[in-house]
């Protein structure tokens, strides 16, 4: 079975300091994996997404970024945060390809940013 | 542009059926998906269409018509525990992307 991991739980980070969010994905080899953000009582933003091993693409121009070291590994980053950077971080994959006719995303549990 | 478009808030009686319209404008198509999230956990994957018509799954039921860039969930019997957000979502014709409307809160009270 495929599983889908993210950490920490929640953050509390003062403005300016660095960022690292991880996300990793058991049970699948290849995933398509994304980083989205949803501010309080708001939509999901797409913010980076990946369909192989260093290939990110970037949704929304802004002070974070992403890699992806390994095949299921996906990492959120940021130099200096913003107090604008405060949300919910979700982490999410879909099988490669065309592996199912629906070829869903799979949800980890969230980091809860907060930027102060 | 892309545009998803979808009713902020809804409020319904438990037993009763609601339908949570959606609209978009997308540069492509490849499917448009529905999920489910309870306050302060991650989505999860309720219902697909890539056909127009009508597809269902036990109490939950959604429909499109890809001309009128229009789909709709339906949720019968409604229960308490079906108080959640509803996000609509669209993928794009490359297949990788996913893009999701701001998602609509529905309160079921008794």
């Amino acid at each position: 079975s495929q599983t889908i991991h993210q950490w920490p739980a929640t953050l509390v980070q003062p403005v300016g300091s660095p960022l690292s969010l991880e996300c990793t994905v058991e049970g699948t080899s290849n995933p398509n994996l994304y980083w989205y953000r949803q501010a309080a009582g708001r939509g999901l933003q797409l913010l980076f997404y990946s369909v192989g091993i260093g290939q990110i693409s970037s949704e929304v121009p802004q002070n974070l970024s992403a890699s992806r070291p390994q095949d299921r590994q996906f990492i959120l980053s940021s130099k200096k945060l913003l107090l604008s950077d405060s949300g919910f971080y979700l982490c999410a994959y879909s099988k490669p390809g065309l592996a199912t006719p629906t070829n869903e995303q799979f949800f980890g549990p969230g980091t809860r940013l907060t930027v102060l | 542009g892309q545009n998803i478009d979808q009713p902020t808030e809804m409020t319904a009686t438990e037993g009763a059926i609601v339908q949570i319209n959606c609209t978009y404008q997308t540069s492509g198509f490849n499917g448009l998906f529905w999920y489910q999230q309870h306050a302060g956990e991650a989505p999860t994957f309720l219902s697909y269409n890539v056909l127009d018509g009508l597809e269902e799954k036990g109490r939950f039921s959604s429909f499109l018509s890809r001309s009128k860039g229009y789909s709709y969930l339906l949720l019968k019997e409604l229960q308490m525990k079906d108080s959640a957000s509803y996000l609509c979502a669209v993928r794009n014709t490359g297949g990788f992307k996913t893009i999701f409307g701001a998602g609509t809160r529905l309160f079921v009270k008794a």
